[in-house]
This record gives C-alpha cells, structure tokens and sequence, in this order.
C-alpha cells in the first residue's frame, strides 16, 4: 500500500514557462513533506521540504504547496529551465512515529528549449 | 565538504555470489540509510541505522541480506548469496539527527548491481 503517491510518471514543459509536480498521500501522521531531485547516475538530492503547519514554502524558482485537508502537495518550479529535466521524488516523514523518509516513486519531468 | 560516497559504482557479478556495497556518510552525520530502487517499487528503504544502531530493519527482504555499521564512518550491505532478482540501485544516505523531515537525508551516487 503506496503511502505516498506520485501518480504522473512524467511531465513535459517549455522553457520559460511553470511545471507543476504533484504528490498525494495517506497517512495523517506526516508532518513533514520533502522534494529531492534526481540526475541520471547520481543520487537524489534535497531540494525543497515544508512542515505540516505552513501551507506554503518558497526557495528561489520552486515553491511548495500542501493541501492538509486533501492530503496533497505539490512543487512548483517557475520559470522551468532546461537544466530543471530530472525525476523529481516527493517523500514524508512522521519522526515521532519512529518512521524514516518514504517516497513515491517520482515523476520525470522534461524540460524543452 | 566530501559527500556520502559509495563503492564500488558498478558491481556485476554471477548468481550466488556475495556481494559488499559499502558506504562512508557525511563526516558528523549520526544517521545512515540504505535504500534500493527498481522500476517496480521505486525508492525503499531497506534499513536504517542512528549512532551506529540499526533501528528499523523492517524493509530488509529476507535473511540473504544483512547490514552493519561498524562505525561512525563506515556501513556495509551484504547479500548472501545474491539472486538476479536483487539486481537494482542501492543508494546509501546520512543525516543528522533521525533522518526526518527538517533534517534532510544526503545521498550518494549508488551501486548499480546486476547479478547475471
């Protein structure tokens, strides 16, 4: 039973214009929601993350927004640029429930010039 | 700052064979992690260790596989004897503290692994 869920495999965009990455999840208990992002042959790395109290958090071009009541988040990135291509993996946490990072299985998103 | 580096990069290696993935976390790091990706299921953790403890070791598949963390600096994964089906990416990562959410999870490149 997938707790996290990343249900668009993939994700298409010109350059200049918004990508929106979506992630959905079951467990009530999350209480904190992270982004990484992932090149081909490296590992994924920490982009952007946001604690259940806020609704919204912003880093530069990426934006995160969580919806608690649908249980829904999503990145995203404005202007997309080409070097932004990469699979983007949305994770939780519920640290007082002992529970390490889980993830979706991500989304790739495709960036074109 | 060196990041979690992983070795080797690449293993191939014949069905019933022992395989060593091995991992050096981020220096000052108390939390490490071993994750495996395949297509079908993603991203999941196989393990995790604090302070040199395994403290969930729920993901690991079945006894072939096991884990150590000898030290602050150093883990090991192990599979004995390995089977095609282990063929994947295995990611290794450090955090400080457990490993949650507002403490992020650091990564190295991966073992890919193919067991012919």
């Amino acid at each position: 039973d997938q707790q996290v869920k990343q249900n668009s495999p993939s994700l298409s965009v010109q350059e200049g214009r918004i990508s929106i990455l979506n992630c959905d999840y079951t467990n009530s208990m999350f209480d904190y929601f992270l982004w990484y992002k992932k090149y081909p042959a490296e590992g994924p790395t920490f982009l952007i993350s946001i604690s259940s109290i806020k609704d919204k958090n912003e880093d530069g071009r990426f934006t995160v927004f969580l919806n608690k009541s649908a249980k829904h988040l999503s990145l995203h990135i404005m202007p997309s640029q080409p070097g932004d291509s990469a699979v983007y993996f949305c994770a939780a946490s519920a640290p007082q429930a002992g529970t390490a990072l889980i993830f979706g299985k991500g989304t790739t998103l495709s960036v074109s010039s | 700052d060196a990041g979690v580096i992983q070795s080797p990069r690449h293993e191939v290696t014949e069905m019933g064979q022992e395989v060593t993935l091995r991992c050096k976390p981020i220096s000052g790091h108390n939390s490490l992690f071993w994750y495996r990706q395949t297509m079908m299921r993603g991203l999941e953790l196989l393990i995790y260790f604090n302070n040199n403890v395994p403290i969930d070791d729920s993901g690991m598949p079945e006894d072939r596989f096991s884990a150590k963390m000898p030290n602050a600096s150093f883990s090991t994964l192990k599979i004995q004897p390995s089977e095609p089906r282990d063929s994947a990416v295995y990611f290794c990562a450090s955090s400080r503290g457990t490993g949650g959410g507002n403490q992020p999870q650091h990564f190295g490149d991966g073992t890919r692994l193919s067991i012919l």
